[in-house]
C-alpha cells in the first residue's frame, strides 16, 4: 500500500519567515494531493491540493510543488503568520479512493 | 450552511462496553471516512464507504462497526474487542472516492473510564 513520510515533525519560525514542509510518497498510482490545516481541538480543513498532472500551484501565500519522478511534494508557505501555526497534514490519493496521511508537521509562528 | 457533524465531542467508555459516535453530513457527498487520530501521528483509516449500503474496511478496522444506512449518516460503533480505545476520532466525506477533498468534522474524543 502507500507510505507517505513527512519532515519536519516540528518547525518553528519568525513572523515573516517562511516555512517549508516535504512529503514523500511511495506509490506512482498516487495522483491526488492534499493538504490539510488542522487546529486544535478541529477537525482538518483543506488549505491546498495538487493533481498529478500540474508540477505547481499558488494560492496567496502558499504553494505546493510537486516532483513526480521523485515522489515528493512539498508545502510552502511565504510571509507567515501568528494565525499559521497549527499542524499541517500531507496526503496522497490513488484512484482506488484511499488518501494515505503523513504524520503532520506542528508550525508554530513567533511573533 | 453545509457541514459535516460529528456527535457528540467528548465521550466515556466504561471497559466491557460498545459506544457508538454519530456523523452526519448535509453535503450530498457520496463518499464518507472513519479515522482515529493519536497525539502525534497522522490519521489512519478505520472504515469507508463510498455509496449507501456499501463499506470497506480500512488500515484499522478491528474491533469497530459501521453501517451505511443513509446517504447523508455513517455511525461508527467501537465494540469491546477495541482494547486500546482511547483517542480522536474524526469523520469525513468527499463527493466522490477519487481525487476529491475530503471534509472533516471536529470531532469526537473517546476516553476509557
Amino acid at each position: 500500500g502507500e507510505n507517505v513520510e513527512q519532515h519536519p515533525s516540528t518547525l518553528s519560525v519568525q513572523e515573516g519567515d517562511s516555512a517549508v514542509i516535504k512529503c514523500t510518497y511511495s506509490d506512482s498510482a498516487s495522483n491526488y494531493f492534499p493538504w490539510y490545516k488542522q487546529e486544535l481541538g478541529k477537525g482538518p480543513q483543506l488549505i491546498i491540493d495538487i493533481r498529478s498532472n500540474v508540477g505547481e500551484k499558488k494560492d496567496q501565500r502558499i504553494a505546493v510543488t510537486l516532483n513526480k519522478t521523485a515522489k515528493h511534494f512539498s508545502l510552502h508557505i511565504t510571509e507567515t503568520q501568528p494565525e499559521d501555526s497549527a499542524v499541517y497534514f500531507c496526503a496522497a490519493n490513488t484512484n482506488a479512493g484511499k488518501s494515505t496521511f503523513g504524520d503532520g508537521t506542528t508550525l508554530t509562528v513567533k511573533p | 450552511d453545509g457541514g459535516i457533524t460529528q456527535s457528540p465531542k467528548y465521550l466515556f467508555r466504561k471497559e466491557g462496553q460498545n459506544v457508538t459516535l454519530s456523523c452526519e453530513q448535509n453535503l450530498n457527498h457520496d463518499a464518507m471516512y472513519w479515522y482515529r487520530q493519536d497525539p502525534g501521528q497522522g490519521l489512519r483509516l478505520i472504515y469507508y464507504s463510498q455509496i449507501v449500503n456499501d463499506f470497506q474496511k480500512g488500515d484499522i478496522a478491528e474491533g469497530y462497526s459501521v453501517s451505511r444506512e443513509k446517504k447523508e449518516s455513517f455511525p461508527l460503533t467501537v465494540t469491546s474487542a477495541q482494547k486500546n480505545p482511547t483517542a480522536f476520532y474524526l469523520c469525513a466525506s468527499s463527493k466522490q472516492a477519487t481525487n476529491q477533498p475530503q471534509h472533516f468534522g471536529d470531532g469526537t474524543r473517546l476516553s476509557i473510564l
